[in-house]
């Protein structure tokens, strides 16, 4: 089955600084994939996805880009906020399949 | 607002204990999937609904029970709650097919002590 890897956190960062959240997979076949956000005491929404090879998934200044050539799909942003503080979630769906494989979870903690 | 609805949002029981968590969904959408979330374990999949009045087990389904009431409505029953079953419980759905971006609830913190 599908299984992805992210990068152990908690990440704690000053307001401004550079984020990157490192996440692989294996899958089967070419997958979507897909980074959801969870605030504090929220559920988990759709961050950004990208569905093919060199895609790239933006959104609130966040971007992943689709590398298949490292099965990978790390996240960034060039400037975090407090308000960005929360857990992200990597998650590979593989072609044929209708239910995502979600990583473990990457804390980010953003201080002033 | 459209969304996800889950209650109750805390749940305290004694080992042995039923219960059953509600879900219900407005968006129309056509399946909806039931997860606990654990420290460190991230989201496992304990039952998911493809479409009305079909069900499907997870990967962690063992001690759970899953009704599809209708379109709108899919609950989780715990007959026998057990310590291990200490978790936050988050419900989903999804237009099914290939259209797969999820929407949550905001989850149910359920305590067996």
């Amino acid at each position: 089955g599908d299984s992805v890897t992210q990068m152990e956190g908690p990440v704690t960062l000053s307001e401004e600084a550079f984020l990157t959240i490192n996440c692989t997979y294996t899958a089967t076949g070419y997958p979507s994939l897909f980074w959801y956000v969870q605030y504090p005491g929220e559920g988990l929404q759709l961050l950004l996805k990208a569905t093919k090879a060199d895609d790239k998934g933006s959104n609130k200044g966040f971007e992943a880009t689709y590398r298949k050539e490292t099965t990978s799909f790390h996240l960034e942003k060039g400037s975090v906020q407090v308000s960005d503080s929360a857990v992200y979630f990597c998650a590979p769906l593989s072609g044929g399949s209708y239910i995502p494989t979600f990583g473990r979870g990457t804390s980010l903690i953003v201080h002033p | 607002n459209a969304g996800v609805t889950q209650t109750p949002k805390f749940q305290v029981l004694k080992t042995g204990q039923s219960m059953t968590l509600q879900c219900a969904q407005d968006m129309n959408h056509n399946s909806m999937y039931w997860y606990r979330q654990d420290p460190g374990m991230g989201l496992r999949l304990i039952y998911y609904s493809a479409s009305e009045g079909t069900t499907d087990k997870g990967e962690v389904p063992n001690g759970y029970n899953v009704s599809r009431l209708n379109k709108r409505e899919f609950s989780l029953r715990l007959e026998s709650a057990a310590p291990s079953q200490t978790s936050v419980y988050f419900c989903a759905s999804s237009e099914g097919g290939n259209k797969i971006v999820y929407t949550f609830g905001s989850g149910t913190r359920l305590t067996v002590v």
